[in-house]
């Protein structure tokens, strides 16, 4: 079976630029989360996404960061201006149902992204 | 807000030695507790979780969890060099629209 999969796996984007990162989950699930990872900050919510819907869009995030579904098997995270604290890993996981019993998420292998 | 805090933030560890990691959290309406392992510039990956209180094993590992303390851990006992990675806690209050909140992580460092 196909785990979730992140593309790029790398990311260089000048100051200012707009990236578009992507990811694919596993398929069946309903349930997408985007997460950020830092050392200091650890994993922090950007957005979940229950059968496409928008359940939460991490508050703080809100401004230059916007998560979509284009269809059940696709996500993209757009980050508009990208500004040197957005350096971090990006990761997105997937979930059957999350809550429903089936508690396990998935997680991709993330896209690094550096901003200079 | 639910607040997740981990202990220690590293560790060391010889080979063989049992390992324990700790994992508080804040809200007393949580249900659901988990942790993950992620090796170096790869997916986080579930290992464990626990719904009650109580203890459960899964072959080197356990995970105990005292709701009334808020507090829960990990234990690896004959700790192996492939145990190297970050350990990563998630708490959940039950129901889909409550998102899992995950500690900063321990790094495990298992030498040989």
């Amino acid at each position: 079976d196909a785990g979730v999969t992140q593309t790029p796996r790398h990311e260089v984007a000048e100051k200012g630029q707009t990236i578009i990162l992507k990811c694919e989950p596993v398929s069946g699930h309903n349930d997408l989360f985007w997460y950020r990872q830092t050392k200091i900050q650890g994993l922090e919510l950007l957005s979940y996404f229950r059968s496409k819907s928008l359940m939460e869009d991490g508050g703080a995030f809100k401004d230059r960061f916007k998560a979509e579904m284009l269809n059940s098997s696709f996500s993209t995270l757009k980050i508009q201006p990208t500004e040197p604290k957005d350096s971090a890993v990006y990761l997105c996981a997937s979930s059957l149902v999350w809550g429903g019993g089936q508690n396990t998420l998935y997680f991709g292998a993330g896209t690094r992204l550096s901003v200079l | 807000q639910q607040k997740v805090q981990q202990s220690p933030e590293s560790l060391i560890v010889p080979e063989g030695a049992m390992t324990s990691l700790n994992c508080t959290f804040s809200d007393s309406a949580s249900q659901y507790f988990a942790w993950y392992r992620q090796h170096s510039g790869k997916a986080p990956k579930a290992l464990m979780s626990i719904f009650s209180n109580g203890e459960k094993e899964e072959g080197r590992f356990t995970i105990h969890l005292n709701k009334a303390s808020l507090h829960f851990s990990l234990h690896i006992r004959d700790s192996q060099p492939s145990d190297s990675a970050l350990y990563l806690c998630a708490v959940s209050i039950a129901g889909g629209n409550y998102k899992p909140t995950f500690g900063k992580g321990t790094s495990l460092v298992v030498h040989p």
